[in-house]
């Protein structure tokens, strides 16, 4: 049990933005959003994560609903190298992260 | 030098032959994981340690066995390989859960195929 939802795939043309959805509309108040992206067969690189709050790094945005029941990824201006399979994950001390099978994300030229 | 490292990249063996992957990492991080991919499917996880005396089973242990010999190395056996279990095998640590927030950090990855 993945405990989030995520579209299959997304397609994004290069330079616009691209926003990627997660649901996870039974997340508890303590469990933290975290999204992962794999790219071809490397293993998956942390993007961000967030409790409640919206986040931002040099890699992207997380931008969290007020009732936590759902997130969006955004990578502010896509490049092809952004072509991956991203993960979106909940954690929980208690927990192990449960990887679902996540969207395959394509950035077209 | 990459903070977790596996060992074989690639391993090809027959079926009903013993193999064993390594990892190694330099994160000082407390717990470990071993997890499989099957080819355009998420990672599922076999086995996990949260310190050196403590190896729990994950979704998928049966045919698998781990030792973790110190805090940076943990290794996963097969015992007897067989074809289902051809594919591709991450080991990742963490500080989750021991107050950090790092989340998982990944290894490149160690694809075996099993004939």
């Amino acid at each position: 049990d993945a405990k989030t939802t995520q579209p299959p795939s997304m397609d994004c043309a290069e330079g616009r933005a691209a926003n990627l959805p997660c649901n996870h509309s039974t997340i508890s108040g303590n469990e933290y959003v975290y999204w992962y992206r794999q790219i071809h067969s490397q293993g998956p690189q942390y993007i961000i994560h967030g409790l409640k709050n919206n986040e931002t790094n040099e890699m992207a945005s997380l931008i969290i609903t007020e009732d936590r029941k759902s997130s969006t990824l955004i990578l502010p201006h896509a490049t092809l190298r952004d072509t991956a399979v991203y993960y979106c994950l909940r954690w929980d001390a208690g927990n192990m992260l449960t990887f679902g099978g996540g969207t395959r994300l394509m950035v077209k030229p | 030098d990459a903070d977790v490292t596996q060992t074989p990249r690639n391993r090809i063996t027959k079926t009903g032959k013993r193999i064993m992957l390594e990892c190694s990492q330099t994160k000082g991080h407390d717990r470990m994981y071993w997890y499989r991919q099957d080819p355009g499917l998420g990672l599922r996880l076999i086995y996990y340690s949260f310190d050196v005396k403590d190896i729990n089973k994950g979704e998928i242990s049966d045919g698998y066995s781990v030792s973790r010999q110190a805090q940076a190395k943990f290794s996963l056996s097969l015992e007897s390989a067989i074809p289902n279990q051809t594919a591709l095998y991450f080991c990742a640590t963490s500080d989750l859960g021991t107050g950090g927030r790092d989340g998982y950090t990944f290894g490149s990855g160690t694809r075996l195929t099993v004939v």
